[in-house]
């Protein structure tokens, strides 16, 4: 149980282009969503905590026009890298949680690898 | 500051060695969550074990367990019996009952098993 699905995997996409990543919790209701970038040999970085049909909540430096974040229901957010650079080229991967509780662990999709030429 | 402290960049062990992970914490929640997560070359990110602050006995999923200290703040987590399987990163997170929402993961350690 609690698989969550990220597609795509890769993106290679020329500069100017936007990006649209889904996250889907397959098997369960995920009542936050979370979106992470990851740069290699580095940790996780958490850009913005989504709440189905409310506006997402950006960590400090990230910005909104670029990383536009939908979490239209409660089984799929979408990220949109908007007129991408390469200086968005990264690793960018998605969690769910069913329950907001502090026991309740993130499960995270497989990532997405987008690198922009 | 940081919250979760990860001192090990790199550690190199024998195949069917034990191995100790460790991880720090910084929080004046008393209520609060830690996790281990494991991510192989790949990517993804493996969900491996739990521990509540309020949890008097230490954590254990089969090989993984976690020798949790909550005095001193510390979280690390053992391997037992390493397999070249468990070779990948290895990121200790923190969720505090104060900021609802975030995980806050650690800088994490390299684990490379030599067969």
């Amino acid at each position: 149980g609690a698989v969550v699905s990220q597609h795509p995997s890769w993106v290679i996409c020329k500069s100017g282009t936007s990006v649209k990543i889904e996250c889907r919790s397959l098997d369960f209701q995920a009542t936050t969503m979370f979106w992470y970038r990851q740069f290699p040999k580095q940790s996780l970085m958490l850009m913005a905590t989504s709440n189905e049909g409310s506006k997402a909540t950006y960590e400090q430096g990230v910005e909104k026009d670029k990383f536009l974040i939908n979490h239209a229901s409660l089984t799929l957010s979408t990220l949109t890298v908007t007129s991408a650079h390469p200086e968005d080229s990264s690793f960018y991967i998605c969690s769910a949680r069913e329950f907001d509780r502090v026991d309740q662990p993130q499960h995270f999709g497989d990532g997405t690898r987008l690198s922009i030429l | 500051a940081q919250k979760i402290t990860q001192t090990q960049p790199g550690m190199f062990v024998q195949e069917k060695e034990a191995v100790t992970l460790d991880c720090t914490y910084d929080t004046s929640d008393q209520s609060y969550g830690l996790f281990w997560y494991k991510q192989p070359s790949s990517g993804e990110m493996i969900f491996l074990i739990y521990q509540g602050s309020y949890d008097e006995q230490n954590a254990t999923e089969g090989r993984y367990s976690l020798n949790f200290q909550k005095a001193r703040k510390s979280a690390n987590l053992v391997i037992s019996a390493s397999q070249l399987g468990d070779s990948a990163m290895y990121f200790c997170a923190m969720r505090e009952y104060s900021s609802a929402s975030k995980i806050i993961f650690g800088s994490g350690t390299r684990l490379s098993i030599r067969p």
